[in-house]
């Protein structure tokens, strides 16, 4: 079964500064989707950034990056010139692409990130 | 655009007492729909996902039920609540063609 491992359960970065959260998991697919996923204080989970495993370009979205390592099985978000608003909960999650498979993601525990003014 | 919907926001309700969480998404067909659960400061735990209209799996036996009586609607229920039924629940749907899950503004649910 796959597992997704976030180690960080806390972090803190200075306003401005660049951070990256740490993702490891778990599969013996060779085919499948990588996400991350903001909670901010409100709860509401948002896609920050989407990465298919078949693509070794690694994805970007603005401040938010992705280093994508498959052969590690790592999947760590960098967020450059940190703002106030990414304060926030941090979950790593994975998704399947077999189509005989469940239609689910898995998510890692989160990692809490701090903003410090 | 697609938008998901979840009502109420938040709900205090006494042990024993029954549960109707409701979801509802716009602006597209036959999604997936998902139900999680998330305890104060934990991750996401997933309940129910449903493929289609009267099709619901469940992830964790326990006294809650999910139900899809129309495409777009998802609900949760509970005949009885537990203490440990309280937390936050999420609804989520996803395209049938797409593997990202889209979130509602989910509920609060407090078991006193």
């Amino acid at each position: 079964a796959q597992t997704v491992t976030q180690s960080q359960p806390e972090m803190s970065v200075q306003e401005a500064e660049t951070v990256t959260l740490s993702c490891t998991y778990d599969t013996s697919e060779s085919d499948y989707y990588l996400f991350w996923y903001k909670q901010p204080p409100s709860r509401q989970m948002i896609l920050v950034i989407r990465q298919e495993a078949y693509k070794q370009q690694n994805a970007t979205e603005n401040r938010f990056s992705v280093n994508f390592q498959k052969a590690a099985k790592s999947f760590s978000l960098k967020i450059s010139d940190s703002q106030l608003g990414d304060a926030a909960m941090y979950f790593c999650a994975y998704r399947s692409l077999d189509m005989n498979r469940d239609d689910k993601i898995i998510f890692g525990k989160g990692t809490r990130l701090h903003i410090l003014p | 655009s697609q938008t998901i919907h979840q009502w109420p926001a938040t709900l205090v309700q006494p042990v024993g007492s029954p549960l109707s969480l409701e979801c509802t998404v716009e602006g597209t067909s036959n999604p997936n729909l998902y139900w999680y659960r998330q305890a104060a400061g934990r991750g996401l735990q997933l309940l129910f996902y449903s493929v289609g209209i009267g099709q619901i799996s469940s992830e964790v036996p326990q006294n809650l039920s999910a139900s899809r009586p129309q495409d777009r609607q998802f609900i949760l229920s509970s005949k009885k609540l537990l203490l440990s039924d309280s937390g936050f629940y999420l609804c989520a749907w996803s395209p049938r063609l797409a593997y990202e899950q889209y979130f509602g503004p989910g509920t609060r649910l407090t078991v006193t």
